[in-house]
């Protein structure tokens, strides 16, 4: 979906790096996820933010980190405590109310070097 | 919390079949159902989705059953294509959380 965008599309991380995934959408949603997706794997939830100002983990938070100043930005910190960041990292947003689907951006693909 | 199991794992097809894949789920409190395609190293679509109070529901030649009771879902393919060649992940939802969990994914082959 052109109204969520994600930067940049490679990352390299060096050992004791932490790097920052960018997610931005024009979509005026509420609801903004961060999952990732390792090879052959479906999609775990990192972190997900249902309003601005608020946010709260997923079901592998450790070694992320997330904040949410803005409705239209959600970016996400892999900090230098991810062991094992290589991953396929896909930022999603959603209506937040009802019963309305996820909007992907086309993901950041993060490898360490 | 909710467990969403996805079968099979992989699936072959000759093009023209059918193809059905099917998810369950553990927690009967979810009521919306989506269902996302992805293809090789893209973003996932939504290509179908079910609320609880449906049982079924077709966009041409993609169909998806619920039944609540026995807490699964099932999507299907008529007349397969090669370009529906892809990976689909079901998932569900309990609304007023909006939080999402999904399958492990089946990857669909269809061969020409």
């Amino acid at each position: 979906d052109g109204g969520i965008t994600q930067s940049p599309k490679y990352l390299f991380r060096k050992e004791g790096q932490n790097v920052t995934l960018s997610c931005e959408q024009n979509l005026n949603h509420d609801a903004m996820y961060w999952y990732r997706q390792d090879p052959g794997q479906g999609l775990r939830l990192i972190y997900y933010s249902q309003i601005v100002n608020d946010f709260q983990k997923g079901d592998i938070a450790e070694g992320y980190s997330v904040s949410r100043e803005k409705k239209e930005s959600f970016p996400l910190t892999v900090t230098s405590a991810q062991k094992n960041p290589t991953a396929f990292y896909l930022c999603a947003s959603s209506v937040g109310q009802g019963a309305q689907p996820q909007h992907f951006g086309d993901g950041t693909r993060l490898s360490i070097l | 919390g909710e467990n969403v199991e996805q079968h099979p794992s992989t699936l072959s097809v000759q093009e023209g079949d059918s193809a059905v894949i099917k998810c369950t789920y553990s927690d009967s409190a979810s009521n919306y159902f989506p269902w996302y395609k992805q293809e090789l190293g893209k973003r996932p679509q939504l290509i179908i989705d079910i609320r609880s109070n449906v049982g079924e529901k077709k966009d041409q030649r993609i169909a998806v059953t619920l039944n609540k009771t026995a807490k699964h879902f099932s999507l299907h393919i008529t007349e397969t294509q090669p370009e529906d060649s892809a990976v689909y992940f079901c998932a569900a939802s309990i609304t007023t959380f909006n939080k999402f969990y999904f399958g492990s994914g089946t990857k669909l082959n269809v061969k020409p």
